[in-house]
């Protein structure tokens, strides 16, 4: 499967600041999603980044807050705009190969707000 | 209701013990079913990955699906202190890329 390499790995940041979180892929991928995985909780779908093209959102989130972008099939990135503390979480970034194939996740970035 | 529903445990067995793990969901659309590990402060990995209805072995770990139940289950036989990490079900349809999680369960294997 390929290799994710999420950057950050952590972050500690102020309220009302934002933070890029880079997802780099060691080979091309069709499909690159991003999801938050809040303290104690599962994975939620934040939205599904398209290669040249506007990310598509989950219902929740929108583009203001979490713009996306993806200028290869290799590589996306998250950022997380106007921080607040309820922003604190982990995100993931996940691939999927191929269509029928299962998707395989980065480590993730471990973003607290103070 | 949450259309995935998975015990979050912790569930405590000792070396060797024989563990099941099982979600159960609501949506008959899902046709693919994965269960995936997740260490502390690592990303979630697949573990298994299984399309329709029957079971898919392994190694040491055998995958469950009954969709008349809508049922899933995993199965670690001869369970190591390596397998305790947060085991979670996940679930598509044929129509769909999302996949919806279930929240985890804790597992902890006691030397």
């Amino acid at each position: 499967s390929a290799v994710i390499s999420q950057k950050p790995s952590r972050d500690i940041c102020q309220r009302g600041t934002s933070l890029t979180i880079q997802c780099q892929v060691d080979s091309q991928v069709t499909m690159m999603f991003w999801y938050r995985q809040q303290p104690g909780q599962s994975l939620t779908l934040i939205a599904t980044a398209n290669q040249g093209s506007e990310a598509t959102y989950e219902s929740g989130f929108v583009i203001d807050k979490f713009p996306i972008s993806r200028p290869n099939l290799t590589f996306s990135t998250l950022t997380v705009s106007n921080m607040s503390p309820e922003d604190s979480s982990i995100y993931l970034c996940s691939v999927e190969q191929g269509v029928g194939q299962p998707q395989h996740f980065g480590d993730g970035t471990r973003l607290s707000i103070l | 209701q949450k259309e995935v529903e998975q015990d979050p445990g912790p569930l405590s067995v000792p070396e060797g013990a024989i563990v099941s793990l099982n979600c159960t969901y609501s949506n008959s659309a899902f046709q693919y079913f994965m269960w995936y590990r997740q260490y502390s402060r690592k990303g979630p990995e697949l573990l298994m990955y299984t399309y329709s209805s029957g079971n898919k072995e392994d190694g040491r770990f055998t995958a469950q699906v009954d969709k008349s139940s809508k049922y899933i289950s995993l199965f670690i036989r001869d369970s190591q202190p390596s397998d305790s990490a947060t085991y979670l079900c996940a679930m598509t349809s044929d129509s769909s890329y999302k996949l919806i999680f279930g929240s985890g369960t804790r597992l902890l294997v006691r030397p």
